[in-house]
């Protein structure tokens, strides 16, 4: 079956270190892979599109990687910052067009 | 200027009630959606219009009915809500359709249904 993972722990660190956060996905051939930022009670917003012959895409602080060998993204904050703390989800476009989401993984990051 | 705005905001009903939800976007956007997110926070597609036309209709129940006057509208429509139909409820658009183009979502509408 096909599916989207993302860590369900939330992630927890200190202000300054690197965030990393994985998504994982099975039996899916995407061409895009997409991450999104959600606040509580807000609507998730777009951050960094990467494409399948991209390995990385940077943007500010954050760096977005895409392994179609591992079936991987990673999503890196650099320099992190309490203002970071969100849930962050990455989402990719099956093959009859839909974007298709993970649920998310909960960015903590402590002052 | 809020670029995708949907109404209410919040919302708590009986069962077996009938409610919409309003959405619009200023964005000149062609396509719009319904997204569902759950408890468990997946988010879920539920349909998308491209110029009115509805071209991705997944497994909802038929009390599920999307409307679009105009390509900067789409409405949904719940007839005899369920407990399970509890959710976050999410307009969206893009200019292109599908996860070729970014999506820009709104704020969400919080049905609770008791």
């Amino acid at each position: 079956s096909q599916k989207i993972e993302q860590n369900s722990e939330a992630l927890n660190i200190q202000e300054g270190k690197t965030a990393t956060l994985t998504c994982n996905y099975t039996n899916y051939s995407p061409a895009y892979l997409q991450w999104y930022r959600q606040d509580p009670g807000r609507g998730p917003v777009f951050l960094l599109l990467i494409r399948e012959n991209e390995k990385e895409k940077r943007k500010e602080r954050l760096k977005v990687t895409f392994d179609t060998t591992l079936k991987q993204s990673l999503f890196h904050i650099t320099a992190s910052q309490p203002a970071d703390s969100a849930t962050y989800l990455c989402a990719l476009m099956d093959s009859s067009y839909k974007l298709i989401f993970g649920s998310g993984t909960r960015l903590l990051v402590r002052p | 200027d809020t670029a995708v705005s949907q109404t209410p905001k919040y919302l708590v009903t009986q069962m077996g009630n009938d409610k919409s939800i309003k959405c619009e976007q200023n964005l000149g956007h062609d396509t719009m959606y319904w997204y569902k997110q759950d408890s468990k926070k997946f988010l879920k597609i539920m349909f998308s219009y491209n110029n009115k036309e509805l071209i991705i209709n997944e497994t909802v129940p038929n009390r599920f009915s999307p409307k679009s006057p105009d390509k900067a509208h789409l409405n949904l429509h719940i007839n005899s809500l369920e407990l399970g139909d509890s959710a976050v409820y999410f307009c969206a658009s893009s200019q292109v359709a599908g996860g070729l183009g970014t999506i820009y979502f709104g704020e969400g509408s919080w049905l609770t249904v008791v």
